[in-house]
């Protein structure tokens, strides 16, 4: 399997601009997750999907924040209006439903920069 | 809420010079403690999941063990090769996981 996905691995904006990520996770894996993560916070939960279902949206900081998954096989991250404090390494990560080992696997990033 | 403490911050280390790090933490009924690796530019990967305290498991020069209240990753004889940061999560219920800030570690030749 080549894993989790992410698209695009860097991008850069301008405040104001519309930005989404994208990510594809390992077939068969039930939950999908995305991350945020900072020097200053870490790694954030910001949303996770059980079978396309949003399931926990606490972590997504503003309704400019939204994400869909219209498929098993693809989820989206959008931040619209994008601001500068919006920098930083999205994460998306799958899970299989293996009760007690839900282990994640994440994707390799998107490094966002909003200038 | 669930609180996970790592420490050191930063750990900077010679070939062969053996250590531990830390991870502190603080959840109502723990259903797994994670420990994750992660490299420069790259995604968090998966090294261990512990369950209960008393458990130990192993991966080459790394051994993460657990207690009620912290977890160890002891780091044995350690390479070049094992710089990177190193993060640790717990699942508590049927909750996500909360990570800690991690344990940026360098091995000098």
């Amino acid at each position: 399997d080549a894993g989790v996905i992410q698209s695009p691995r860097h991008e850069v904006t301008e405040m104001g601009q519309e930005v989404t990520l994208r990510c594809k996770p390992i077939s068969g894996h039930d939950y999908l997750f995305w991350y945020r993560q900072t020097m200053m916070r870490g790694l954030e939960l910001l949303i996770y999907f059980n079978n396309n279902v949003p399931i926990d949206d606490s972590g997504m900081p503003e309704d400019r924040f939204s994400a869909k998954m219209p498929n098993a096989s693809f989820s989206t991250l959008k931040i619209q209006p994008s601001e500068p404090r919006d920098s930083a390494v999205y994460f998306c990560a799958s899970s299989p439903l293996l009760l007690g080992q839900e282990t994640q696997y994440f994707g390799p990033g998107t490094r966002l920069l909003v200038l | 809420e669930d609180q996970v403490t790592q420490s050191p911050e930063a750990l900077r280390l010679q070939e062969g010079e053996s250590s531990s790090l830390n991870c502190s933490y603080t959840v109502s009924g723990l259903r797994g403690l994670f420990w994750y690796r992660q490299d420069p530019g790259k995604g968090p990967e998966f090294l261990f999941t512990l369950y209960s305290a008393g458990e130990e498991k192993e991966k080459e020069r790394l051994k993460a063990t657990l207690t009620k209240k912290e977890s160890f990753l002891h780091i044995t004889a350690p390479k070049p090769e094992d710089s990177a940061t190193y993060l640790c999560a717990v699942r508590a219920g049927y909750s996500t996981l909360t990570f800690g800030k991690g344990t940026m570690l360098l091995v000098s030749p």
